[in-house]
């Protein structure tokens, strides 16, 4: 079965510093890969993804994310965080032949001023 | 052009008790997903719906059911409420099942049961 795992539940970023989010993933079929971000009360807004073609994948607000099938990962960077992107964020792998996903169990990242 | 809607934003039952959730697609999507996310989790697979069936399902027990309608809203109904069912659902909803369908998540329904 495809999973996918984020190490460190709470990840803290001084304001305008890097924003590194770890995401490896298991799957038996070539993987789609997913982020998404949660604000707080609200649901999940898709930031980027991979399905096939260019590995190293830009989404929105600034972020970027490369698939690295040797390294089974699919690591998500934004290089100055700001204030705004506290929230929590959650890798996801399709499953299967079908749009079913499969979650990480998110990071929380706290931005520091 | 209106997102997925979900209702109530927010419900508290009591153990033992049924609830009933509900989900508005995105216009011309047929196919509604449902996903529990219990507190500090990533969100989990409950079911999929698509053109008023049951096309796929989770490790939920049968307590978990739902209902597509020809409009293609659908409903989660969880009988016999335990404790651990508080969470906050959430329901995707795509053109289609393939692979290459992109799901857009609804606000969620915050259930509580106490």
């Amino acid at each position: 079965a495809q999973s996918v795992t984020q190490l460190g539940s709470h990840v803290s970023v001084s304001e305008g510093a890097l924003v590194l989010l770890r995401c490896n993933y298991s799957s038996s079929v070539p993987p789609y890969l997913f982020w998404y971000v949660q604000y707080p009360n609200q649901g999940l807004q898709l930031l980027l993804k991979y399905t096939t073609g260019a590995t190293l994948v830009k989404g929105i607000n600034g972020f970027e994310a490369e698939f690295k099938k040797s390294e089974t990962s699919f690591h998500l960077t934004k290089p100055s965080a700001h204030m705004s992107d506290a929230a929590e964020y959650f890798c996801a792998v399709r499953t299967g032949g079908n749009n079913r996903l499969a979650f990480g169990k998110g990071n929380q990242v706290v931005v520091i001023p | 052009d209106a997102g997925v809607t979900q209702s109530p934003t927010h419900l508290i039952k009591t153990r033992g008790q049924h609830v009933t959730l509900r989900c508005s697609p995105i216009s011309g999507h047929k196919s509604v997903s449902w996903y529990q996310q219990a507190l500090g989790q990533g969100p989990q697979f409950i079911f999929q719906y698509y053109e008023e069936e049951e096309r796929q399902r989770g490790n939920f027990p049968d307590r978990f059911s739902g209902h597509q309608f020809p409009n293609y809203s659908s409903e989660l109904n969880v009988n016999a409420l335990l404790l651990g069912d508080s969470a906050l659902y959430l329901c995707a909803s795509s053109l289609g099942t393939g692979s290459m369908r992109e799901q857009y998540f609804g606000p969620g329904t915050r259930l509580t049961v106490t």
